[in-house]
């Protein structure tokens, strides 16, 4: 079966410093892959998608980047972390050929966040 | 670009009783999906509904369903037979069929269910 490993689940950074969250993917090949951001009682800010190894959509120009070096791990960075970077960060996945449709009955799969607080 | 919107930020009900949860969206595009997720304290994202534009059918889950206009481009949640347990935010979300991969959503509404 599929699974989805998103870390740190909590993470408390000082204002400069850089940023990496990673998140991983099992059980499946060639999945989209996408990193969303929640503020406090917000929704959902898609950030960046990917549909492929080195493919990055960005979503919102801000100091945040991500990368997908491996075809089921999907990294988001920073070089210096802003206030306003704090957040609930979510990564999620996806069976969506286009053309196709899913391969899956679920469509949307979210890892378990991680809790950025940046001071 | 699509956008989904819900225009209650928070809702209530009394536990037995039946709640609605308004969501519009606008998109020029005639094959697509919605969703209904629901977000409880502990912050996992998980699925309670979802609909193919292309289906006139609404769907339901045992006691959730939606009410699926296309023409007005509405998707409402109805919650039956509401438990404490169904409190959380629940959000609504777009994504369109064979192009860009991008889940939408809404802001999401908060509900509170009261014994």
């Amino acid at each position: 079966s599929q699974t989805i490993h998103q870390w740190p689940a909590t993470l408390v950074q000082p204002v400069g410093s850089p940023l990496s969250l990673e998140c991983t993917v099992e059980g499946t090949s060639n999945p989209n892959l996408y990193w969303y951001r929640q503020a406090a009682g917000r929704g959902l800010q898609l950030l960046f998608y990917s549909v492929g190894i080195g493919q990055i959509s960005s979503e919102v120009p801000q100091n945040l980047s991500a990368s997908r070096p491996q075809d089921r791990q999907f990294i988001l960075s920073s070089k210096k972390l802003l206030l306003s970077d704090s957040g609930f960060y979510l990564c999620a996945w996806s069976s969506l050929i286009p053309g196709q449709g899913f391969t899956t009955n679920e469509k949307l799969f979210f890892g378990s966040g991680t809790q950025l607080s940046v001071l | 670009a699509q956008t989904v919107t819900q225009s209650q930020p928070e809702m209530s009900v009394q536990e037995a009783e039946t709640v609605t949860l308004s969501c519009t969206y606008d998109t020029s595009e005639s094959d697509y999906y919605l969703f209904w997720y629901k977000q409880p304290p502990s912050r996992q994202m998980i699925l309670v509904i979802r609909q193919e534009a292309y289906k006139q059918q609404n769907a339901t889950e045992n006691r959730f369903s939606v009410n699926f206009q296309k023409a007005a481009k509405s998707f409402s949640l109805k919650i039956s037979d509401s438990q404490l347990g169904d409190a959380a935010m629940y959000f609504c979300a777009f994504l369109r069929w064979g192009g860009s991969e991008k889940l939408v959503f809404g802001k999401g509404t908060k509900l509170t269910v009261n014994p």
